[in-house]
């Protein structure tokens, strides 16, 4: 089946920089890549998806790649704030298998 | 429009009783899923629903773990005979097409803990 890792697993930049997460995958059958914010207490939001037709997607601030050869992709945070300050997940699946994977989750701590 | 709505927020049990964790999603989604996220790690797939259907069960514990969807009222997952090592976070997600594909709204969680 399929396995999602994720690293690091935390990160610490200063406000303003910017923040890489990466994770990779093995099904090569996989066509879906969200990525998800979780804060404290709280259920995972959704804040950015790719599928496997596109390399890139941004939306403000955030951005993710996918290499789709290599079977990995990233997260990128630019001009990072503190609201920012959260664990977030990498996550792989199938179009129709109906579940998703997930990476084991990175703790992002924006210093001001 | 109420996102995902799951209860209660907060379940503390002592080994040996049962765990029933509730989960009513969003009006107009009709696909449910269960996930568990242990301390530090990431969400676990455990079933996934539609309504008076178990379609995938794949990640549910061969024993004392059942889901249920009844066609009214909310999702329910059952755990009976509850040990320590069930401590966790349970989270309920819903979407309104069956696919794992996008869509999925999470709820907020119930954190299990048995004592």
């Amino acid at each position: 089946g399929e396995n999602v890792e994720q690293h690091p697993s935390t990160l610490s930049v200063q406000e303003g920089d910017s923040a890489v997460i990466k994770c990779t995958y093995s099904d090569s059958a996989s066509n879906y890549f969200p990525w998800y914010k979780q804060e404290l207490g709280k259920g995972p939001q959704l804040i950015i998806d790719i599928r496997s037709n596109v390399g890139e997607k941004k939306d403000q601030r955030i951005a993710v790649t996918l290499n789709k050869t290599a079977k990995h992709f990233s997260l990128h945070i630019t001009e990072t704030q503190p609201e920012d300050s959260a664990v977030y997940f990498c996550a792989a699946s199938i179009e129709g298998a109906q579940k998703l994977v997930f990476g084991q989750g990175t703790r992002l701590t924006i210093n001001p | 429009n109420a996102g995902v709505m799951q209860n209660p927020r907060h379940l503390v049990r002592r080994r040996g009783q049962e765990a029933r964790l509730r989960c009513s999603p969003m009006k107009g989604h009709s696909h449910v899923y269960w996930y568990r996220q242990l301390p530090e790690e990431g969400l676990k797939f455990m079933v996934y629903l539609q309504k008076e259907n178990i379609i995938d069960e794949s990640g549910m514990p061969k024993e004392r773990f059942s889901a249920e969807f009844p066609k009214e009222g909310p999702s329910i997952l059952r755990i009976q005979q509850v040990v320590r090592g069930d401590s966790a976070a349970y989270f309920c997600a819903s979407s309104p097409t069956g696919t794992g594909g996008g869509g999925y709204t999470f709820g907020s969680g119930t954190r299990l803990t048995v004592v």
